[in-house]
């Protein structure tokens, strides 16, 4: 596609519940990250996926958060048991194997009630 | 693992004046920092990028330096307009590319004074 998109774009849900986000880079880039920004905070990082490589987990805060790659484009975020603390903009941004930067996706703000 | 700190948190100029946005890092293996705006409800937006391998670059407005022995970089915005209003954060990485994790500062939020 011609950008990163992700969906949906705004998620409320119920203390407890789990949610999935999906995130669908730009076709042809190798590389896939998930970031959240908390209201007026800046951006932290949570997984990041390269290639067929091992994903880099290090970001992630408990272990009710996942996510998977599948076939090297689409990825979903999951978080289990959610709290109030969850509530942030989870971002995605993906960029090709040796390019500048990230091209980020325009987030999905989750609530949780 | 990498530290990158920001200042100022929030920044005001009037127009027409520079601005100036500074951070550091901690990891000395670090060689790639781009800087991102993100305007009010949008995405974050790379908008000038700087590797290890220079001390400073250019792009129309925009400046970026970089003292790699002090482990700081900045941001100059020089003649600044309405439109530069925005929140802008710096970030770090190991690769040479920038697409390993970037490890973001806080922000600042630059305000442009009419």
């Amino acid at each position: 596609g011609a950008g990163v998109s992700q969906s949906p774009s705004n998620k409320v849900t119920e203390k407890g519940k789990d949610v999935e986000l999906r995130c669908d880079p730009i076709s042809g880039h190798t590389a896939l990250y998930w970031y959240r920004q908390s209201l007026g905070q800046g951006l932290e990082f949570l997984i990041y996926f390269q290639g067929n490589s091992a994903p880099d987990k290090s970001g992630l805060p408990s272990d009710r958060f996942s996510a998977e790659r599948t076939g090297g484009s689409v990825s979903t975020l999951t978080i289990q048991r959610t709290q109030q603390e969850d509530s942030a903009v989870y971002l995605c941004a993906s960029s090709l194997e040796y390019a500048r930067g990230y091209t980020f996706g325009s987030g999905t703000r989750l609530t949780v009630v | 693992g990498e530290n990158v700190e920001q200042h100022p948190s929030t920044l005001s100029v009037q127009e027409g004046d520079s601005a100036v946005i500074k951070c550091t890092y901690s990891d000395s293996a670090s060689n790639y920092f781009p800087w991102y705006k993100q305007e009010l409800g949008k995405r974050p937006q790379l908008i000038i990028d700087i590797r290890s391998n220079v001390g400073e670059k250019k792009d129309q407005r925009i400046a970026v330096t970089l003292n790699k022995t002090a482990k700081h970089f900045s941001l100059h915005i020089t003649e600044t307009q309405p439109e530069d209003s925005a929140v802008y954060f710096c970030a770090a990485s190991k690769s040479n590319f920038g697409n390993e994790k970037l490890t973001f500062g806080t922000g600042t939020r630059l305000t442009i004074i009419p």
